[in-house]
């Protein structure tokens, strides 16, 4: 499969701070990156879909002013959270995908505690 | 609107043995992609299977098979010779053709092998 790095994989912050996590595709060009986010034992909730060079696009829900994604580059894309809360506090998961293909793989994925 | 279903939250089988996950979906189009998604403690999303809707052949890994009936929608995993290493979460994700098209999952069962 596909190899995706996600860093970091671990981050504490304070509250009202902001948070960069990186997201990149190792092996091949991601024209499409998708931001995951996951609560403990329930399924991946999608946060946005972003197309390289292009604004992305939220799903209903999620804040794009708190949420603001970067996909500058066909194997970078980056997520950050700005004056994170508690309430931010979850599990991320970037997965980008190329071209037409269907199958997505994923990053590692980050943790964020905020205090 | 696409939907998953996985009717288990939870299962558990013996080292060796063999065990079956559900999974069903709702679409109205023929063109599509299906996936077994594993998700261990680590949390990192591992590519299980992939079954391309317009083959009916059923897709095998290893260890790993499909059962794929297209008319009653429906998506089984087995697992043969369970092995510890397979406990896990397993997510079915469902996917239509077309390159530009968002995944679904189902809320996932959690597996657990007993030695």
């Amino acid at each position: 499969g596909a190899v995706v790095s996600q860093h970091p994989s671990w981050v504490i912050c304070k509250s009202g701070t902001s948070v960069k996590i990186e997201c990149r595709s190792l092996d091949f060009q991601a024209t499409t990156m998708f931001w995951y986010r996951q609560f403990p034992k329930q399924s991946l909730m999608l946060m946005a879909t972003s197309n390289e060079g292009s604004k992305a696009t939220y799903e209903q829900g999620v804040e794009k002013d708190k949420f603001l994604i970067n996909h500058a580059s066909l194997t970078l894309s980056t997520l950050t959270v700005t004056s994170a809360h508690p309430e931010d506090s979850s599990f991320y998961i970037c997965s980008p995908r190329g071209g037409t293909q269907e199958t997505q793989y994923f990053g590692p994925g980050t943790r964020l505690l905020v205090l | 609107a696409q939907t998953v279903t996985q009717s288990q939250p939870e299962m558990s089988v013996q080292e060796a043995e063999t065990v079956t996950l559900s999974c069903t979906y709702d679409t109205s189009e023929n063109n599509y992609y299906l996936f077994w998604y594993k998700q261990p403690p680590s949390r990192q999303m591992i590519l299980v299977i992939r079954q391309e809707a317009y083959k009916q052949q059923n897709a095998t890994e290893n260890r790993f098979s499909v059962n794929f009936q297209k008319a009653a929608k429906s998506f089984s995993l087995k697992i043969s010779d369970s092995q510890l290493g397979d406990t896990a979460m397993y997510f079915c994700a469902f996917i239509l053709q077309g390159g530009s098209e968002k995944l679904v999952f189902g809320k996932g069962t959690k597996l657990t092998v007993n030695p």
